[in-house]
């Protein structure tokens, strides 16, 4: 199946610093998602971007949906505790299907 | 409240003892899956189904069997584990595509497996 390639496979981080984490594919998607997970949980959606260029925020969460439509990016900015786990980016095609990357573990220090 | 329940949450067993893992979504929603997750290698689909009665191989479903008799059900089923199948697994679901853009997967809390 189709392959995402995320990166970087791991931070350790300041607190009040800049995250930037990105996903690249040789497939195209028609979506793609960022999901984190905690400890003991399952992935929990972050962000959905539906659209080639789509650019979209949720709090101190950026991510972009590349134009060419094999890539996206992950920014979160000034970093807390809480924002500690393992983040992970998905391409979703027509069907529901979904391939998902390694996963960015994030650890940030106080 | 909308989720996807899994059990059990953790499960010791040894080779060859058939087991069940249970998956049950209270949001009517048509499409399920499963998926392993193995440190390195993220998250890799097991079997999906697209709506009731209708099942399909992902990336890696050998060893592993389901079924879907019913729309809130999906039961991961390891007739003859082996230790190559201790793993963390996850059952999701999500309304069809086209029904709305807004049909990400909606993830259960995991089932930690483990065969010696």
């Amino acid at each position: 199946g189709q392959q995402l390639n995320q990166s970087p496979q791991s931070m350790f981080i300041q607190e009040g610093e800049d995250v930037s984490m990105n996903c690249t594919s040789s497939s195209i998607f028609n979506t793609w998602l960022w999901y984190k997970q905690e400890p003991g949980e399952g992935p929990v959606l972050l962000i959905a971007l539906y659209k080639a260029g789509e650019l979209t925020s949720n709090g101190r969460l950026t991510a972009q949906f590349g134009i060419t439509r094999k890539d996206s990016f992950l920014n979160i900015s000034a970093s807390i505790p809480s924002d500690v786990g393992i983040y992970f980016c998905a391409g979703q095609l027509r069907n529901n299907d979904m391939r998902f990357g390694a996963g960015t573990r994030l650890t940030v220090k106080p | 409240e909308a989720q996807v329940t899994q059990n059990p949450r953790y499960l010791i067993t040894v080779t060859g003892k058939k087991l069940t893992v249970t998956c049950s979504q209270n949001m009517n929603h048509e499409y399920m899956s499963w998926y392993r997750q193995d440190p390195g290698l993220g998250l890799r689909q097991i079997y999906y189904s697209m709506n009731v009665e209708v099942t399909d191989k992902g990336d890696v479903p050998e060893g592993y069997k389901v079924s879907r008799k019913e729309k809130r059900n999906f039961p991961l089923i390891l007739e003859s584990p082996s230790p190559n199948q201790t793993s963390l697994y996850f059952c999701a679901s999500s309304p069809p595509r086209g029904v709305s853009y807004n049909s990400p997967l909606h993830f259960g809390n995991g089932t930690r497996l483990t065969v010696t």
